[in-house]
């Protein structure tokens, strides 16, 4: 089975910190993304991957960075956290071929104070 | 006008019951379409992908009618296990291409006793 683990499920931080949210996958999938959830707004994509040391914009990747050393690992970076990025964060990955396929991780529920 | 559209529900059905839901889309060059489930507190994962001439899995059915720019899923003899929310999924195509999930706010389903 397909695993992609995120390294916190809750995370609570404050105003201006700077936040590092981890993701691994073990099935050498090419494509890796970043999501994040609010009610009422659905999945939207802040950035993703499809290779290692390659990075693309999503649809919101104000305040937020990524990096990807490792073909296995992706991270989000928050450089200075704000109130309106308290959200769920979801990590998921696939194969270039086959892209329709996300496998997510867990989830992490961000609170910024 | 959002890209991909959702009644947000919920749909209270008994149990065996027949329901529908539909989602509309934006973007008329979209090439590809899907339908994600996400339980509560959970990671969204991929419930089947929607091929024009119709396709069915089981009790599920999706459909695509392009030239009103709208997806359907049907579930027949709904189970209490079907509760969750059902995501309508489009790919679009990126600026500097690629390819881009973009997600329905979600359609939540309660099948009841």
């Amino acid at each position: 089975d397909v695993k992609v683990t995120q390294s916190s499920r809750y995370l609570v931080k404050r105003t201006g910190e700077k936040v590092f949210l981890e993701c691994v996958q073990d099935m050498d999938h090419e494509n890796m993304f970043w999501y994040r959830q609010d009610p009422g707004l659905g999945l939207r994509l802040i950035y993703f991957s499809y290779d290692v040391k390659m990075k693309e914009k999503g649809d919101i990747p104000e305040g937020y960075s990524v990096s990807r050393e490792k073909k296995e690992r992706f991270s989000l970076i928050l450089e200075s956290a704000s109130t309106n990025q308290t959200s769920m964060y979801l990590c998921a990955s696939s194969f270039r071929q086959g892209y329709e396929k996300l496998f997510f991780g867990s989830g992490t529920q961000l609170s910024v104070l | 006008r959002k890209e991909v559209e959702q009644d947000p529900g919920p749909f209270n059905v008994p149990e065996g019951a027949t329901v529908a839901f539909n989602c509309t889309y934006s973007n008329s060059a979209s090439q590809s379409f899907f339908w994600y489930r996400q339980d509560c507190r959970k990671e969204p994962k991929l419930l089947m992908s929607v091929y024009s001439s119709g396709n069915e899995d089981g009790r599920f059915t999706a459909q695509l009618n392009r030239a009103s720019q709208y997806i359907s899923l049907l579930i027949r003899d709904s189970k209490l296990s079907d509760s969750a929310t059902y995501l309508c999924v489009v790919n679009g195509i990126l600026t500097g291409g690629g390819n881009k999930l973009t997600f329905g706010t979600g359609t939540q389903l309660k099948v009841e006793l």
